[in-house]
């Protein structure tokens, strides 16, 4: 049994640069969950889906992020014209009945 | 709105001290309630939960248990080891959309350092 996996697991961008991000999900897990954690601070919600629609996104997630989950197994996360604010720790996590399996995580540093 | 209160650290123990963790959190319904350990270096692990009231969530000798009337979830542990050392994260499962099986919302962590 494989948890949750996410690629790559640290990231380098120059500001203005994209970048994306790769989360597989524990297999049959229909819910998935993208989280961002920066230093110090507990983890703050992004957005989620069941299956491949997207039914909840957070007031951070601002234009330049977009996610998807094209066949409701892997999901990415792209961040587009990145800025120093970004960079944090990007988490994923799956559930199939309540209780949500973390990756461990796509450090992103943005110079 | 929903929003959640941990106690702040960092707490800092000598091996087989008792260690209580505070966690309050305010919800218009009935959130299950979980709490997370980080290891250093580590990705974020389950080590309990509780799903209604008086539940009482219990994993590698910690206990915590689901106030409904205090809106509590407090982390214990009797005896505290070295190996514990690690952020603890509570995190209740808060309404969101309506739905049952959104979001969590995390408190902003709690450092623990056991020393021998």
């Amino acid at each position: 049994d494989t948890g949750v996996s996410q690629n790559p697991r640290h990231k380098i961008t120059k500001r203005g640069q994209n970048v994306t991000f790769r989360c597989d999900p524990i297999s049959e897990h229909n819910r998935l969950y993208w989280y961002r954690q920066t230093l110090g601070q507990g983890p703050e919600f992004l957005t989620y889906f069941q299956n491949e629609a997207q039914l909840e996104k957070s007031r951070l997630l601002s234009d330049r992020f977009s996610a998807e989950r094209p066949k409701g197994s892997f999901s990415t996360l792209e961040i587009q014209r990145t800025e120093q604010g970004d960079s944090a720790m990007y988490l994923c996590a799956s559930s199939l009945k309540g209780t949500q399996y973390f990756g461990p995580g796509t450090r992103l540093l943005v110079l | 709105g929903d929003s959640v209160t941990q106690m702040e650290g960092p707490v800092t123990l000598s091996e087989e001290a008792f260690l209580t963790i505070n966690c309050t959190y305010t919800a218009t319904g009935y959130p299950s309630l979980f709490w997370y350990v980080q290891y250093p270096g580590e990705g974020l692990q389950l080590l309990l939960k509780a799903t209604k009231a008086d539940d009482k969530g219990s994993n590698k000798g910690f206990e915590a248990t689901y106030r409904k009337e205090t809106t509590s979830f407090h982390l214990e542990k009797g005896s505290v080891q070295v190996s514990d050392s690690a952020v603890y994260f509570c995190a209740p499962h808060l309404n969101a959309g309506g739905t049952s099986y959104g979001k969590l919302t995390f408190g902003q962590g709690t450092i623990l350092t056991v020393h021998p």
